[in-house]
């Protein structure tokens, strides 16, 4: 069991560029979130997955964000037509289910938009 | 909707003194509540979590936390505090389907 691994861990690009990050849960954990943590700020629920399902969306997260978890294992977070207020530390956690679960959380990804 | 404030922004303490961190939550249900230590450059790691049963609980590194649901508090506490403490910590009260709320984190400095 290696954890919850996130790539990259860190992405700088320009405004209006679209980026892509990656999240590989803990082996055989079906839900996983996706948070956003800004600086001086505690992290902020994006969305989770269950499997391969999408169940729920923060209305934090506009159009221009959308996730993925084709297979049920790994997940991706694109943003396109970045901005600068997209800069933030992005955080990818697994559980294995249940409503009681801890959730482990990789390093996560930050990103800077310049 | 469910809510966490934790009222410190930063606390510095010395080496061996005793620590203690607020938490206050606003949730409709019983609440799942957890604690959550950030150091630079590393992911959240939980320390501790209430679910039900004891109001006290035990966790990693020497951490305890009392929930008082009347006064809708999980405050976290630790009676010597070491340097390697030093960190970022973050209350987190969950929903059924397992996302959390954080709080804005208390920033912990320890004093040689």
């Amino acid at each position: 069991d290696t954890g919850v691994s996130q790539d990259p861990r860190h992405k700088i690009t320009k405004r209006g560029q679209n980026v892509t990050f990656r999240c590989d849960p803990i082996s055989e954990h079906n839900r996983l979130y996706w948070y956003r943590q800004t600086l001086g700020q505690g992290p902020e629920f994006l969305t989770y997955f269950q499997n391969e399902a999408q169940l729920e969306k923060s209305r934090l997260l506009s159009d221009r964000f959308s996730a993925e978890r084709p297979k049920g294992s790994f997940s991706t977070l694109e943003i396109q037509r970045t901005e600068q207020g997209d800069s933030a530390m992005y955080l990818c956690a697994s559980t294995p289910g249940g409503p009681t679960d801890t959730q482990y959380f990789g390093p996560g990804t930050r990103l800077t938009v310049l | 909707a469910q809510s966490v404030t934790q009222p410190d922004i930063h606390i510095t303490v010395s080496e061996g003194a005793s620590l203690e961190l607020r938490c206050n939550y606003s949730y409709g249900a019983t609440p799942y509540l957890f604690w959550y230590v950030q150091s630079p450059g590393q992911g959240l790691q939980l320390l501790l979590k209430y679910f039900s049963g004891d109001t006290l609980v035990q966790g990693i590194k020497g951490f305890e936390a009392e929930f008082k649901r009347s006064q809708s508090s999980f405050n976290l506490r630790k009676p010597s505090v070491h340097w390697s403490d030093a960190a970022e910590y973050f209350c987190a009260v969950g929903a059924v389907a397992g996302k959390s709320t954080f709080g804005d984190g208390t920033t912990l400095t320890v004093k040689p």
